[in-house]
């Protein structure tokens, strides 16, 4: 079955420095999307990948989609304590229709 | 944006009883909804995948006998803990997508519900 595979699990950042957590896929993803869960909350969906290479981008975070379509990565510029949370990516293979979660990126941000 | 409602958000229950947990979409239209449960600090795990007007698809290693899931509407699903044992306790979660927008559409989710078996 497919699996992604998300790192770092676990990262803890000073106010105003960057962030990144990377998205790899044993297959691949005919789209990938990405989740926020504030501690707790529940999951909130933030943006949705499908063309090859892609990037977009809000506000300060930006999302990436490889060339291969199997790996994504989300980096947030100047961290702020408002994005504290857990950053979830969750792939879909065009055979499947569930989207296969990855464990998670839980982001701390000191003030 | 769309709206999953999720209840009870909290339910403590004794060891052998049964919970049920339900889920529905608000303003939308779901053929399909899942259920998750996850663990503190950790990932969703996938436990079901819920279909309007059919049998429930099971991950595995999940017990479909444990784990009752009836998706009688295009709008409600229901999780049920038969049984309910204190291993069961864990955060439950629920998400929807919209009929409207395929297999490629976002996720809904639900405010989760934490289960705690005494």
């Amino acid at each position: 079955g497919q699996q992604v595979m998300q790192i770092p699990q676990y990262q803890h950042v000073q106010e105003g420095e960057d962030f990144t957590t990377y998205c790899n896929s044993s297959t691949t993803l005919s789209n990938i999307q990405w989740y926020k869960q504030r501690p707790g909350g529940h999951p909130v969906f933030l943006i949705q990948l499908v063309k090859s290479g892609e990037v977009k981008k809000q506000k300060r975070l930006t999302f990436q989609f490889g060339e291969a379509k199997k790996n994504s990565s989300l980096h947030i510029t100047a961290t702020q304590t408002t994005d504290v949370g857990t950053y979830f990516c969750a792939g879909k293979n065009s055979g499947y229709s569930t989207l296969t979660f990855g464990k998670g990126t839980m982001l701390l941000v000191s003030p | 944006g769309a709206v999953v409602s999720q209840h009870p958000s909290w339910v403590i229950c004794k060891s052998g009883t049964s919970v049920k947990i339900e889920c529905r979409s608000l303003d939308f239209q779901a053929t399909t909804m899942f259920w998750y449960r996850q663990f503190p600090k950790q990932s969703l795990m996938l436990m079901a995948t819920s279909n309007e007007g059919s049998k429930a698809t099971y991950e595995q290693g999940v017990e479909k006998d444990k784990f009752l899931i009836n998706h009688a509407s295009l709008t409600l699903s229901t999780l049920t803990v038969t049984s309910a044992h204190p291993e069961d306790s864990s955060f439950y979660i629920c998400s929807a997508r919209d009929r409207g927008t395929g297999f490629a559409g976002e996720l809904f989710f639900g405010e989760g519900s934490r289960l705690t078996v005494l």
